[in-house]
C-alpha cells in the first residue's frame, strides 16, 4: 500500500526555522508532483506549496512565499519543506500529499500522510 | 488568496440527502474542471471522495455525487449514514499550479 510518513514537526520559537520531511514508499515517487497542505488547529485545509515530479518547478501560496522552500530528493524518495521566519500563524498540522495526474487528465490529491504538528510559540 | 466558500455546517437524518455547496470564482472553480472533495474524520487525514468535478475513486460509495455550475460546485450525499458524519472540503485548481481549498463544512447526522 502506498504510504507517506511525515516527520520533523515540533515546538519552535517565533522567528525560528524548521525542516519537515516526508518519506514516500510503495509507489514511484519520482513520477508524481507533491504538495504540502496544512491545517491550523480547529481550522480548514490550506494548500501551502507544490513541486514538480523532477523537482525543477516549485509553487507557493502567497501566505508562505519567501519564508518556505519546498524540495525533494528522488533518490531518497523524500519530500522536504524548509520553513523559516515562523510565526504563530504557521502553527498547524502539515500534511504531505501526492498529486495524482494521469494521461487522461485526472488531477487531484490522492494520497495523504498522517501529518506532523508544528507549534510556533515562545 | 481567500478560501472557497462553503457552509459551515449541514445536517440530515439517516437516509436523507444533503448537499454542500462550494463557491469560488472564474479563476478557480469556474475556470477549471479540477474540483475535488475530501472527507475528514476527527483526528484523521483527509480522503478524496470526488475528483475532476464528478468522478468517484474506486471504493467510494455511489451515494456520493457531485456537480458544478458556473463558479459553484456541489457535493450531494444521499442515503445518509452515521459514518458520513465528518468534515468535508472542496478544492479547486487555481491556476499557475496552485490550489485552493474551501473553508470546510461539518456534516452532522442527526
Amino acid at each position: 500500500e502506498e504510504q507517506l510518513l511525515e516527520s520533523g514537526g515540533g515546538l519552535v520559537q517565533p522567528g525560528g526555522s524548521l525542516r519537515l520531511s516526508c518519506a514516500a514508499s510503495r509507489f514511484s515517487f519520482s513520477t508524481y508532483g507533491m504538495s504540502w497542505v496544512r491545517q491550523a488547529p480547529g481550522k480548514g485545509l490550506e494548500w501551502v506549496s507544490g513541486i514538480s515530479a523532477g523537482g525543477a518547478d516549485t509553487y507557493y501560496a502567497d501566505s508562505v512565499k519567501g519564508p518556505f522552500t519546498i524540495s525533494r530528493d528522488n533518490s531518497k524518495n523524500t519530500l522536504y519543506l524548509q520553513m523559516s521566519s515562523l510565526s504563530g500563524e504557521d502553527t498547524a498540522v502539515y500534511y504531505c500529499v501526492k498529486n495524482y495526474y494521469d494521461s487522461q487528465g485526472h488531477w487531484y490529491f490522492d494520497l495523504w500522510g498522517r501529518g506532523t504538528l508544528v507549534t510556533v510559540s515562545s | 488568496q481567500s478560501a472557497l466558500t462553503q457552509p459551515r455546517s449541514v445536517s440530515g437524518s439517516p437516509g436523507q440527502s444533503v448537499t454542500i455547496s462550494c463557491t469560488g470564482t472564474s479563476s478557480n472553480v469556474g475556470g477549471y474542471n479540477y474540483v475535488s472533495w475530501y472527507q475528514q474524520h476527527p483526528g484523521k487525514a483527509p480522503k478524496v471522495i470526488i475528483f475532476d468535478v464528478t468522478e468517484r475513486p474506486s471504493g467510494v460509495p455511489d451515494r456520493f455525487s457531485a456537480s458544478k455550475s458556473g463558479n459553484t460546485a456541489s457535493l450531494t450525499i444521499s442515503g445518509l449514514q452515521a459514518e458520513d458524519e465528518a468534515d468535508y472540503y472542496c478544492c479547486s485548481y487555481a491556476g499557475a499550479y496552485t490550489w485552493m481549498f474551501g473553508g470546510g463544512t461539518k456534516l452532522t447526522v442527526l
